[in-house]
């Protein structure tokens, strides 16, 4: 069974602060992807980044990095000088990689509220 | 490009009664997926389809939900008859062979 969990329920930080948004997760694939998707106010998922299981090169994309730890389980979001756009629910997901009936199946942590204040 | 679209975006209805969930998928992709959000719980996954064939169900709750994608375009989830912790967001997604899921504004269903 895929497990993901985010500790931090809600995170409260003041504009151009930096923070990171924990994600630690379980698998018995060996091969697996993550995910990670910010849902605004207006309320649809908007997908932020894909990695694969054998990719653990740390990605970084404007204000917003990955730290992907495979000898953790862990997939942690950082956002360098938060923003008040920034404001959303952030959620990290896991799914089997390709092949089988659970393809694509994503398996979704609980979600982190972050309010940036100005 | 159209993204994924979702109607209604709200429906509220009694319990008893039959509510039917539309979603269009992004032209061209394959895979469709519904997932639910209850109110203060993870993001669920209920079922996926491959064109008009069901991948998986493995998440559908019970048989008072059907869904269907005659003709492998837009797809229809039915709750009948609906159940008070049937209540939540319901969400569809879509996606091209092994692409990334695109998601729905969701659909926030209410039953009283």
């Amino acid at each position: 069974a895929q497990k993901v969990t985010q500790a931090q329920t809600e995170i409260s930080v003041v504009e151009k602060e930096d923070v990171t948004l924990d994600c630690v997760y379980e698998t018995r694939d060996t091969t697996y992807y993550l995910f990670w998707y910010k849902q605004p106010p207006s309320g649809e998922l908007v997908f932020l980044i894909r990695r694969n299981s054998f990719d653990e090169q740390n990605e970084i994309s404007g204000r917003y990095s990955w730290n992907f730890q495979k000898s953790t389980s862990s997939f942690n979001f950082t956002i360098t000088a938060s923003q008040v756009v920034d404001s959303a629910v952030y959620f990290c997901a896991l799914s089997p990689f390709a092949g089988g009936t659970s393809y694509g199946k994503l398996t979704f942590g609980q979600g982190t509220i972050l309010t940036v204040h100005p | 490009e159209a993204g994924v679209t979702q109607f209604p975006s709200h429906s509220v209805i009694e319990k008893g009664q039959t509510v039917t969930l539309r979603c269009d998928p992004i032209s061209g992709h394959d895979n469709l997926y519904w997932y639910r959000r209850v109110m203060g719980k993870e993001i669920k996954f209920l079922l996926h389809f491959v064109k008009e064939s069901k991948q998986d169900e493995s998440g559908m709750p019970n048989n008072r939900f059907l869904a269907e994608r005659t003709g492998g375009t837009y797809s229809t989830l039915k709750v009948q008859p609906a159940e008070l912790e049937d209540s939540g967001v319901y969400f569809c997604a879509s996606s091209h062979r092994g692409s990334e899921q695109y998601f729905g504004p969701g659909t926030r269903l209410t039953v009283t």
